[in-house]
């Protein structure tokens, strides 16, 4: 069965320090990943996604991720990390095998604080 | 361009009542996903439709649920009659082809 799962709850930074927010994966063949963050009363706002190709993803607002098919990972990253970017940040992959099944799985979602 | 809007933002109803969520997809769109959220757990699949027609309706909890999507527009989320479970944020989401979903801003509905 596909399962996404985003270790930490929350993850506190300082502005201007580099921040991780980690998701792993298990889905059969090869996955489709997505980053999407909540910023509060707002909603669902994607970042990036990882298809093919190249395993480093740059996204919007200076995010970017890196895809590892051996520890079947998909960290989100970011080099300095802004008070702006506190919000619950969710990972989610879909499989691409066949047929039309598009349906997203998801992790339970990362709040992201960063103190000023 | 506009993005994907849902109405009503909040609802509260009471158990047994019914309520109709409403979602317009980004013009254009052919597929039209319905998820939610329940409190503390994570989002979870609805179902989805390709233009009108049913492409998945796997995550659809029970038959108090109904989803229409008349003439590939709009869509309703009907629930009826509503449950406490049934509480939590449900969200719309539209895409085109095999690109990454645009999502509204939800429906927080609380059941009492």
């Amino acid at each position: 069965a596909q399962s996404v799962a985003q270790p930490e709850d929350q993850v506190n930074v300082a502005e201007g320090n580099p921040l991780t927010v980690k998701c792993t994966y298990s889905v059969s063949g090869n996955p489709y990943l997505f980053w999407y963050v909540q910023y509060p009363n707002r909603g669902l706002q994607f970042l990036l996604k990882y298809i093919t190709g190249d395993n480093l993803v740059k996204g919007s607002y200076g995010f970017e991720a890196e895809f590892n098919k051996s520890q079947t990972s998909f960290h989100l990253k970011k080099p300095s990390a802004l008070v702006s970017d506190s919000a619950l940040y969710f990972c989610a992959v879909r499989g691409n095998n066949a047929g039309n099944n598009r349906k997203l799985i998801w992790g339970l979602g990362t709040s992201l604080a960063v103190n000023p | 361009e506009a993005g994907v809007t849902q109405f009503p933002s909040h609802s509260v109803i009471e158990k047994g009542q019914t309520v109709t969520l409403r979602c317009d997809p980004i013009s254009g769109h052919d597929n039209l996903y319905w998820y939610r959220r329940v409190m503390g757990k994570e989002i979870k699949f609805l179902l989805h439709f390709v233009k009108e027609s049913k492409q998945d309706e796997s995550g659809m909890p029970n038959n108090r649920f109904l989803a229409e999507r008349t003439g590939g527009t709009y869509s309703t989320l009907k629930v009826q009659p509503a449950e406490l479970e049934d509480s939590g944020v449900y969200f719309c989401a539209s895409s085109q082809g095999v690109s990454e979903a645009f999502f509204g801003q939800g429906t927080r509905l609380t059941v009492v």
